[in-house]
């Protein structure tokens, strides 16, 4: 199975919104709600931070936000935070009942 | 409070058999309604899923790693186990156990991860 895509590195300012797409297959992304993001900070275990698309999980701040659109899902983190800086990782479920990350993208904040 | 813990033998030769071990406290893998997982993350690399299992021993797996990929359950001891065979340098990596949030959803919950690494 191939890895969903995701953009190496987007960056802002504190503040500011950034948007992180992840881009599937009709056998993935395009097919089924069980869309999810992690959180993972330098030397740690990933942190789930959005589940079946744009759903939260408690302690999660609503700065964080996701949605779908065929294919491709997004993150976007509103009002971006010194402590955002860290690498997030989509991942969806698969048709051949099998989960898939996408390559981590690294976020900065400037 | 959930916690998981992974534990590995640190190095492993080229060609043999990786095993690594998660222990659950404070849940019970025989009574949750769920598929534990294993994700590894090679140094540097992204997240790669392994596979899952349920208690009564369903499994699923990663096609690429299908063919050489073992997880098992241990009720008696609240522990399930990835065995990982042939190993090569491409297979060094931080292996990590996690619990989903639902029966087979997204995890949640994560151990530490332990670091094994193949070489001679």
């Amino acid at each position: 199975q191939s890895a969903l895509t995701q953009p190496p590195s987007v960056s802002g300012s504190p503040g500011q919104s950034v948007t992180i797409s992840c881009t599937g297959t009709s056998s993935d992304v395009g097919s089924y709600n069980s869309v999810s993001w992690y959180q993972q900070p330098p030397d740690t275990a990933p942190k789930l931070i959005i589940h079946e698309v744009s759903h939260r999980p408690s302690g999660v701040p609503d700065r964080f936000s996701g949605s779908k659109s065929g294919n491709t899902a997004s993150l976007t983190i509103s009002g971006l935070q010194a402590e955002d800086e860290a690498d997030y990782y989509c991942s969806s479920y698969t048709s051949s009942t099998t989960w898939v990350f996408g390559g981590g993208t690294k976020v900065t904040v400037l | 409070q959930l916690q998981l813990r992974e534990s590995g033998p640190g190095l492993v030769q080229p060609s043999e058999t990786l095993s690594v071990t998660c222990t659950v406290s404070g849940d019970s893998i025989n009574s949750s309604d769920c598929y534990w997982g294993w994700i590894r993350q090679p140094p540097g690399k992204g997240l790669e899923w392994i596979g899952s299992i349920y208690y009564t021993g369903s499994t699923f797996y990663n096609p690429t790693l299908k063919s050489r990929v073992t997880i098992s359950a241990d009720t008696s001891k609240n522990q399930f186990s990835l065995k990982l065979s042939s190993v090569t340098a491409a297979d060094t990596a931080v292996y990590y156990c996690a619990r989903p949030l639902t029966r087979n959803g997204s995890y949640k919950y994560w151990g530490q991860g332990t670091l094994v690494t193949v070489s001679s």
